[in-house]
């Protein structure tokens, strides 16, 4: 199974400001994911990480609040930019990856966002 | 009307009964199913996952599917407290590699 490092895994930040989450596969992998997490609530996709072009944004979420790089196959960031207190929140990151006739998807360990 | 719903509360039982989890979906054309566990300040990670229709099982966990009900169910047998968690379903969305997601259910194992 694909192993997903993420970083950082928690961190406190000033609105106003911008933080950028990174996440490491440490192999290819076909698609990237980023999801929100409240506390008490379930996952919610905010974007497709495509490699070499735009993320795709679900409904709510867009580029500018959240732009995401995917330079290559194993690597992928989210910016959460000009944050407000509704920004506090756990993300992470996401991939599939094909194995014998199957695909599933694995999880980076997660960035816990306080913004104060 | 939600993707995926998981509607139960919270779940309590006692150890070394079965944990039984609900999980619906609402497109008729998802062909893959997974159940997460996600301990409390951890991120989700994979238990099962399930393609076909009927039971599939491992160790202890056995996925159940039923496409025409669109219908999809999670067991527990001799539950543990390290089974306490809340329990995720997922869909994988039609044309669309993305998961969608259950709320979750919580299970709390009672030793």
């Amino acid at each position: 199974s694909a192993v997903i490092s993420q970083k950082p895994s928690r961190d406190i930040c000033q609105r106003g400001t911008s933080l950028t989450i990174q996440c490491q596969v440490d192999s290819q992998v076909t698609m990237m994911f980023w999801y929100r997490q409240q506390p008490g609530q379930s996952l919610t996709l905010i974007a497709t990480a495509n490699q070499g072009s735009e993320a795709t944004y679900e409904s709510g979420f867009v580029i500018d609040k959240f732009p995401i790089s995917r330079p290559n196959l194993t690597f992928s960031t989210l910016t959460v930019s000009n944050m407000s207190p509704e920004d506090s929140s756990i993300y992470l990151c996401s991939a599939l990856q094909r194995g014998a006739g199957n695909t599933e998807a694995f999880f980076g360990q997660g960035t816990r966002l306080t913004v104060v | 009307q939600k993707e995926v719903e998981q509607n139960s509360g919270p779940l309590s039982v006692p150890e070394g009964a079965i944990a039984s989890l609900n999980c619906t979906y609402s497109d008729r054309g998802s062909q893959s199913f997974f159940w997460y566990r996600q301990y409390s300040g951890k991120s989700p990670e994979l238990i099962m996952f399930i393609y076909s229709n009927g039971d599939k099982e491992d160790g202890r966990f056995t996925a159940q599917l039923n496409k025409a009900s669109q219908y999809v169910s999670l067991l527990i047998r001799d539950s543990q407290p390290s089974d306490s968690a809340t329990y995720l379903c997922a869909v994988r969305v039609w044309g669309n590699n993305r998961l969608a997601f259950g709320k979750g259910n919580q299970v709390v194992v009672i030793p």
